[in-house]
């Protein structure tokens, strides 16, 4: 069974650019939460969707955006982007949703904004 | 409270020696207790998780316990290995905000 994919995995942007990051779940995964990985703030959660739907939201500010098409797929946008971007971004797919179920993550895409 | 805390932040064990991570957690309504291991270059695996109806849980080398009323947790890797040394992260689901929060995470480092 294929793992959860992430594209791309590199990706240099500039101040003020937007982005789009793309995740495909494993196979008969609904659900696709975002987390932002630095080492000053480690792991923290964006948000989580549901069968296309946003089921929760993290502490970020609207500057990150997402959305989760019927092939549960799902991708994540970050508009006006800032130094404080730069990170590894993780999504990690479940059966059932988050938190409380298995989550498995993604390799990450890694963003550093110059 | 959203906090998760996790000791050490580093830990050098000498190979086959024992090795256990220690995490605190301040949601008291919090059921769901995942380990991740994460290696260079790669994103979080899963390696053990752990539920607010059971006291301790183990797979091969390793056990996860669980305290609810002391509200810590904790990773216990027996017989370590080469291949052990990796971040390891503890995580609680906080029920009220619905997310996963992670400790900051403990470098290990297996010594042959």
């Amino acid at each position: 069974k294929a793992g959860v994919t992430q594209t791309p995995r590199y990706l240099i942007k500039t101040r003020g650019q937007q982005v789009t990051l793309s995740c495909s779940p494993i196979s008969g995964h609904r659900s696709v939460s975002w987390y932002q990985q630095t080492p000053g703030q480690g792991l923290q959660f964006l948000f989580e969707y549901f069968s296309e739907t946003q089921r929760n939201k993290g502490n970020f500010p609207g500057r990150f955006s997402g959305r989760q098409f019927s092939n549960s797929r799902s991708e994540m946008n970050v508009s006006t982007l800032e130094l404080g971007d730069s990170a590894l971004y993780l999504c990690a797919s479940s059966i059932q949703g988050a938190p409380d179920n298995e989550q498995f993550f993604g390799p990450g895409t890694r963003l550093t904004v110059l | 409270g959203e906090n998760v805390e996790q000791h050490p932040s580093t830990l050098s064990v000498q190979e086959g020696d024992s090795a256990v991570i220690k995490c605190t957690y301040s949601d008291s309504a919090s059921n769901y207790f995942p380990w991740y291991k994460q290696e260079l270059g790669k994103g979080p695996q899963l390696i053990i998780d752990i539920r607010s109806n059971v006291g301790e849980k183990k797979d091969q080398r390793i056990a996860v316990t669980l305290n609810k009323t002391a509200k810590h947790f904790s990773l216990h890797i027996t017989e370590t290995q080469p291949e052990d040394s990796a971040v390891y992260f503890c995580a609680a689901a906080i029920q009220g905000a619905q997310k996963l929060v992670f400790g900051q995470g403990t470098r290990l480092t297996i010594n042959p």
